[in-house]
């Protein structure tokens, strides 16, 4: 069965205090790796698309990177404003779904 | 660009009430189309996925059921609601590569 595991379930950083995110995953044939970002209330939404070992994917001061066993959410110098919950989800190729991890609530402290 | 809308934003309903949540894409043509369920500080569970008019797979035998009457509109229904039906709904969608699936704003439905 396709896992997925996201370390640390909590995080509070003080602003401009960089840390990276956690997602390591167990499946056969990965298809694609995501990265979202969702608000308390709303729905997830999308930041990253990772498709092989050795990829990485920037936005802002957020940079997300792949291995063969997990992936990183790098923030660089955090802001208030990127508290929120981060979540990775995969793709098995020949499946249409995704296969989401509990997430990472990440709060910023001014 | 493609948009997707999900209503209601808030539900209250009784137990034994029947559910209808009503998901429509815009801007895109055969999309997949998915709905989820997230408990709170848990993952998201998928419910049901579709590829095509008509066409349902159910990931978790439970109370509800889901229809696409057309291209773009998914929905999801009970006959009858449980408590345990209480949680957060969302509607998404992807193209039909299948990659990245980009999600409604959700329905936060409680059973009292």
């Amino acid at each position: 069965e396709d896992q997925v595991t996201q370390s640390p379930e909590a995080l509070r950083l003080q602003e401009g205090e960089s840390s990276s995110l956690n997602c390591s995953y167990t499946v056969s044939g990965l298809r694609g790796l995501f990265w979202y970002r969702q608000d308390p209330g709303k729905g997830p939404e999308f930041l990253f698309t990772l498709y092989s070992a050795g990829e990485e994917k920037e936005k802002e001061r957020l940079k997300a990177t792949l291995t063969k066993k997990e992936s990183f959410l790098h923030i660089t110098a955090p802001k208030p404003e990127d508290s929120a919950t981060y979540l990775c989800a995969v793709q098995v190729g020949g499946n249409e779904k995704l296969t989401f991890g509990t997430g990472t609530r990440l709060t910023i402290i001014p | 660009s493609q948009t997707i809308h999900q209503w209601p934003a808030t539900l209250v309903q009784p137990v034994g009430s029947p559910l209808s949540l009503e998901c429509t894409v815009e801007g895109t043509s055969n999309p997949n189309l998915y709905w989820y369920r997230q408990a709170a500080g848990r993952g998201l569970q998928l419910l049901f996925y579709s590829v095509g008019i008509g066409q349902i797979s159910s990931e978790v035998p439970q109370n509800l059921s889901a229809s696409r009457p057309q291209d773009r509109q998914f929905i999801l229904s009970s006959k009858k609601l449980l408590l345990s039906d209480s949680g957060f709904y969302l509607c998404a969608w992807s193209s039909t590569r299948g990659t990245e699936a980009f999600f409604g704003q959700g329905t936060r439905l409680t059973v009292v």
